[in-house]
């Protein structure tokens, strides 16, 4: 079935900088979740998108349906925002395949 | 507001030796999951229920057995832990988008 792969692996920044996460995906899904689980395990659900872009304060997803292909940027980065982002993918409401995650560390 | 809450956070099992992990959560969602977590590896689906009283197996269910009697709880039992069964498992219910428990770390030595 599929394969959802996340890059980079690890992802170290300066603060302020800008962030870019990608995941791709081999066959067609119903939507696309970004999740961001905290350096203490926690795991908080960040978008939720079928198409086009979402915004969330300093957060933006983007998919691209046709590529199969979705980013998540964070715009001025914080050390705050140091955890590892995970990309999965749904294929119907109770199939979802998960990434390996991103681990970012933003430096001050 | 608690949301999903998972008992124990930890806990450290003998080979052979049976548990239940509790998830349980307070928003009357319908969809419950469970999932467990390994190095190098995204989340993976263990079982899943749709609504009180259904459940239905996911990517890895060997190994584990899950109850849903109410709504709100969302059962995992182990009944014979095998040391492959280390791992962190998280449970998650769903409306539109997935709230998370904030994971049981179980050691089987």
């Amino acid at each position: 079935k599929n394969e959802v792969e996340q890059s980079p692996q690890n992802l170290t920044a300066q603060e302020g900088e800008f962030i870019t996460i990608n995941c791709s995906y081999s066959v067609g899904i119903s939507a696309l979740h970004w999740l961001q689980q905290h350096p203490g395990g926690g795991i908080v659900s960040l978008f939720m998108l079928s198409s086009g872009k979402k915004k969330h304060g300093r957060l933006i997803a983007t998919i691209n349906i046709q590529e199969k292909h979705s980013s998540l940027h964070i715009t001025a980065s914080h050390p705050r925002d140091s955890a590892v982002y995970i990309c999965a993918v749904a294929y119907n409401n109770n199939d979802m395949r998960f990434g390996a995650g991103t681990r970012l560390t933003v430096k001050p | 507001n608690a949301g999903v809450t998972q008992t124990p956070k930890f806990r450290v099992l003998k080979t052979g030796q049976s548990m239940t992990l509790l998830c349980a959560q307070d928003m009357n969602h319908e969809y419950m999951y469970w999932y467990r977590q390994d190095p190098g590896m995204g989340l993976r689906l263990i079982h899943y229920s749709v609504g009180e009283g259904t459940t239905a197996k996911g990517e890895v269910p060997d190994g584990y057995n899950v109850s849903r009697l109410k709504k709100q709880n969302f059962l995992l039992g182990l009944e014979s832990a095998a040391p492959s069964q280390t791992s962190v498992y998280f449970c998650a219910s769903r409306r539109w988008g997935y709230t998370f428990g904030s994971g049981t770390r179980l050691t089987v030595v």
